[in-house]
């Protein structure tokens, strides 16, 4: 069965600290992998998407991730964070193909201390 | 540029009572999705639209639920005889036709959250 874990419910970080937010996926073929931001009151927004090449993917706000194909992971990270960051990060994966329907994981939210 | 947008943004119903949600996509977004999310969890797919037709449908969507999309542009979602467990957040999302957008890159609206007592 199709899975997505996002192991921290919460995280907290320093304004200007770095940030990794973990994504493990379970999926029976090649996945395509998604990480999605909600901001208070607003829609998900996508930040950045992978289906194949280079395994390092760069998205909006600063943000990149990792696909790492042996370990089921694709981590999101971002190397300074800003206070306008804070928000609930959701990883997702889905199959190759438009009309797809995304497994979401459960979500990590992001509070950023001044 | 319009977003997705949902109406109503909140609804408080009584158990029991029918209720009815709408969703206007992006306009020639031909693909429009619907997601519920629950408190602590992310979205969960319920149903998909490529223009009129309902291509997909999950499981989790009992018979108390149907959506349309009449025309191919907005949406309509409808839970009859609501129960406690219906209370969450219902998102709808649209994709552009194939090859002006990614698969999986969708559009989401600010939702509609639904409080059922």
């Amino acid at each position: 069965a199709q899975s997505v874990t996002q192991p921290d419910i919460h995280i907290t970080v320093s304004e200007g600290a770095s940030l990794e937010l973990r994504c493990n996926y379970s999926y029976g073929a090649t996945p395509y992998l998604f990480w999605y931001v909600q901001s208070p009151g607003q829609g998900l927004q996508l930040l950045l998407k992978y289906f194949s090449g280079d395994t390092l993917v760069q998205g909006i706000k600063g943000f990149e991730a990792e696909f790492k194909r042996s370990q089921s992971s694709f981590n999101l990270r971002k190397p300074s964070v800003h206070w306008s960051d804070a928000a609930e990060y959701f990883c997702a994966v889905g199959p190759l193909e438009y009309g797809n329907k995304l497994v979401f994981g459960a979500g990590t939210i992001l509070r950023v201390k001044s | 540029d319009t977003g997705v947008s949902q109406d109503p943004r909140h609804k408080i119903t009584k158990r029991g009572q029918n209720v009815t949600f709408r969703c206007d996509p992006i306009s020639e977004h031909n693909r429009l999705y619907w997601y519920r999310q629950t408190l602590g969890q992310g979205p969960e797919f319920l149903t998909y639209f490529q223009n009129e037709a309902q291509l997909e449908k999950s499981r989790l969507l009992s018979d108390r639920f149907s959506a349309e999309r009449p025309k191919g542009s907005f949406s309509t979602l409808e839970i009859q005889r609501t129960e406690q467990g219906d209370s969450a957040m219902y998102l709808c999302a649209s994709s552009p036709p194939s090859g002006v957008a990614s698969p999986g890159e969708l559009f989401f609206g600010e939702g509609s959250r639904l409080t059922v007592l």
